[in-house]
C-alpha cells in the first residue's frame, strides 16, 4: 500500500539552529503535502498546505518565516524549523494525498519528534 | 468556536461493553467526514469514513447528521486493543484540508 516516510523520527537540537524535516512519498505521486505540528495531549493543528511547485499555504498563525516549507518535487516536501527554540518542540506528522480527489486516502508518514533544548 | 469539537474523554470502559462518541464541526460547506485513531505517540491511522447513509465495519459504525452538524462513533463489543485515541476529521469546506478534532480518549479495561 501507499506509503510516507518522514525523516528524521527524532531530533534534539540545540536553540538557535534549524532543523530539517524531509517527507517523501514512496509509491505514489502527491501534488500536496500536509503539515501538522501535536503538542501533548492535544490533537494535530495543521500548520500549512504544501503544494508540488508553488508556494505553500499557511494556516493563520503559523510563521512562514520561521517554518520553510519546500516541495521541489511530487514526491519529496520539507519543511524546515528556522532558528528553534524551546517551544518549538513538538511532534511534527506530514500527510500526502493519493489522488486529486477530494475524498481519497490521506497517508500520514511516522511523525518527527523535535526537542530544542 | 472550534471546526471539530469532541469530548476528550477519557472513556473507561470494560471489555464486552459498547461505546459511543460524538462528534460536531462547525463549517456547513463540509463534505467529508473521517475517524481516525492513534495510538499513544504515534500517527493517526484512518479507521473508517462517514458516508451520509451511516456505515459499518465489523463492531464499529459511524454515522452523520449534515443538518445538526454532527458525526458518532459507535464501537461495539470493545476489545483491550481499542484503547486509544478517536480522532474526529473534518475536511473543511470545499477545500481538501483535514482538521482534526482534539480526540477521545478510549481506555478499555478488563
Amino acid at each position: 500500500g501507499a506509503v510516507v516516510s518522514q525523516h528524521p523520527s527524532r531530533v534534539i537540537c540545540k536553540s538557535g539552529t534549524s532543523v530539517k524535516i524531509e517527507c517523501r512519498s514512496l509509491d505514489f505521486q502527491a501534488t500536496t503535502m500536509f503539515w501538522y505540528r501535536q503538542f501533548p495531549k492535544q490533537s494535530l493543528m495543521l500548520m500549512a498546505t504544501s503544494n508540488e511547485g508553488s508556494k505553500a499555504t499557511y494556516e493563520q498563525g503559523v510563521e512562514k518565516d520561521k517554518f520553510l516549507i519546500n516541495h521541489a518535487s511530487l514526491t519529496l516536501s520539507t519543511l524546515t524549523v528556522t532558528s528553534a527554540h524551546p517551544e518549538d518542540s513538538s511532534f511534527y506528522i506530514c500527510s500526502a494525498r493519493e489522488g486529486r480527489v477530494g475524498n481519497s486516502p490521506l497517508h500520514f508518514g511516522n511523525g518527527t519528534r523535535l526537542t530544542v533544548t | 468556536r472550534k471546526e471539530v469539537e469532541q469530548d476528550p474523554g477519557p472513556f473507561n470502559v470494560p471489555e464486552g461493553a459498547t461505546v459511543a462518541f460524538n462528534c460536531t464541526y462547525s463549517n456547513s460547506a463540509s463534505q467529508s467526514f473521517f475517524w481516525y485513531r492513534q495510538d499513544c505517540r504515534k500517527e493517526p491511522k484512518l479507521l473508517m469514513s462517514v458516508y451520509s447513509s451511516g456505515n459499518e465495519d465489523g463492531r464499529f459504525t459511524a454515522q452523520l447528521n449534515r443538518a445538526s452538524q454532527y458525526i458518532s462513533l459507535l464501537i461495539r463489543d470493545s476489545k483491550l486493543s481499542d484503547s486509544a485515541t478517536y480522532l474526529c476529521v473534518v475536511m473543511r469546506g470545499a477545500t481538501d484540508k483535514l482538521i482534526f478534532g482534539t480526540g477521545t480518549r478510549l481506555q478499555v479495561f478488563p
